[in-house]
């Protein structure tokens, strides 16, 4: 089964708006943690943002917000006032515990390809 | 600049022959890590070190794949008789280990070295 779901290939957002990208995961482990990196075209990851499974509040990072539920098994990242340099892949990752023998590396989804109209 | 350095950026080989790909990770991470990404995919975890010592790998990495981290800095990757399905973003990030938990060390890419293997 795939640990992490992004459902959507592709999103369009104008330019100002804001817009959601899902991310599901699958996990038996009540501690993990879960990160959404940003790839432009240049190919190199960038760390956006960070939640972990026992965090009270959904993680902010200037314009990027996660909207964690737990009990749904979702960590979708929400980008306000998009601008053009949005434009790029974005992929969901989760860490699981050390309890899973997986503490160290990332599994990462298959990302969703946001472009951002003028 | 202070960030992950990987070189080549860009590797075009003949199938049958050996590449090398090097990686400097951010100087005083502990952490590396080898991911290999192949288009339409999220990165897909190699192989990890803990300063010199290689604690984890994939069943990704075949025989014909070896890493090392010899000084516990920079690292290489090297494949030998390549196939064309080898063709791949080749992606090395770094983290400094945390006291606590390390769910939410937060791993640092490189600009990744794109490999095509004709």
């Amino acid at each position: 089964a795939q640990k992490i779901t992004q459902t959507q290939p592709g999103m369009f957002v104008q330019e100002k708006e804001a817009v959601t990208l899902d991310c599901t995961y699958d996990t038996s482990d009540q501690s993990y943690g879960l990160f959404w990196y940003k790839q432009p075209s240049s190919g190199e990851m960038i760390f956006l943002i960070y939640q972990g499974s026992y965090d009270e509040q959904n993680a902010t990072e200037g314009r990027y917000s996660l909207n964690f539920q737990k009990a749904r098994k979702s960590a979708n990242l929400v980008i306000s006032a998009s601008q053009l340099g949005d434009s790029a892949m974005y992929f969901c990752a989760m860490r699981e515990a050390i309890s899973s023998g997986s503490a160290r590396q990332l599994t990462f989804g298959s990302g969703t390809q946001l472009t951002v109209l003028p | 600049d202070t960030g992950v350095s990987q070189d080549p950026r860009h590797k075009i080989t003949k199938r049958g022959q050996n590449v090398t790909f090097r990686c400097d990770p951010i100087s005083e991470h502990n952490r590396l890590y080898w991911y290999r990404q192949t288009l339409g995919q999220g990165p897909e975890f190699l192989t990890y070190f803990q300063n010199e010592a290689q604690l984890e790998k994939s069943r990704l990495l075949s025989d014909r794949f070896s890493a090392e981290r010899p000084k516990g800095s920079f690292s290489t990757l090297e494949i030998q008789r390549t196939e064309q399905g080898d063709s791949a973003m080749y992606l090395c990030a770094s983290s400094l280990k945390y006291r606590g938990t390390s769910l939410k060390e937060t791993q640092y890419f490189g600009p990744g070295t794109r490999l095509l293997v004709l």
